[in-house]
């Protein structure tokens, strides 16, 4: 079974600061996929950021970068001097091979106060 | 380029009823799945649809089920409506389906009461 665990629910930080969000994974496949989406108060999620499990290399977009450590189980985002739009939920989740389905996690709230 | 197309936005129905949700994808895309979102539960896979045929469905009771026409549109229908079936509902396509990068809609919120 897959299982995404995002043990933090909620985040509040302020503008420019830099913030962490964790996620942590299970699955029994050799070749999975992980993904970040944004959830803004609108409601459509917004696809991130796709890393298949053989590629470890970070990704850096911007103000935003990934740590992909399959010795972990762990893929985390942080995003780099906070901007108040990016108050939003961000989920991690994960596909098997088949990538017709995602395990989400059950989010992480992310407020930035000016 | 349109987005992915959610009718109806918000909906309010009583126990016993049934519902039906429309999604249209973006154009070219012949994938659709839908997602349940609850607070309690989160986002959870319901069915994935490719070319008409469903290839994937999650842990969800006979009483929902789904179909895609032959221009990809997708309709979801829930019936005998419970009170825990209220939740967002959202749809998502994308070309293949089978690399994760999925296109959102807005959802469908169900309000049963």
């Amino acid at each position: 079974a897959q299982k995404v665990t995002q043990a933090q629910t909620e985040i509040s930080v302020v503008e420019k600061e830099d913030v962490t969000l964790d996620c942590v994974y299970e699955t029994r496949d050799t070749t999975y996929y992980l993904f970040w989406y944004k959830q803004p108060p609108s409601g459509e999620l917004v696809f991130l950021i796709r890393r298949n499990s053989f590629d470890e290399q970070n990704e850096i977009s911007g103000r935003y970068s990934w740590n992909f450590q399959k010795s972990t189980s762990s893929f985390n985002f942080t995003i780099t001097a906070s901007q108040v739009v990016d108050s939003a939920v961000y989920f991690c989740a994960l596909s098997s091979n088949s990538g017709y389905a995602l395990n989400f996690g059950k989010g992480t709230s992310l407020l930035v106060t000016p | 380029k349109a987005g992915v197309t959610q009718t109806p936005r918000y909906l309010i129905k009583t126990r016993g009823q049934q519902v039906t949700l429309s999604c249209s994808p973006i154009s070219g895309h012949r994938s659709v799945s839908w997602y349940q979102q609850t607070p309690g539960q989160g986002l959870q896979f319901l069915f994935e649809y490719f070319s008409e045929t469903q290839r994937n469905k999650g842990n969800f009771p006979g009483r929902f089920s789904g179909r895609q026409f032959s221009n990809s549109r997708s309709e979801m229908n829930v019936s005998t409506l419970e009170l825990g079936d209220s939740a967002l509902y959202l749809c998502a396509s994308s070309v293949r389906g089978d690399t994760g990068e999925l296109f959102f809609g807005e959802g469908s919120r169900l309000t049963v009461l």
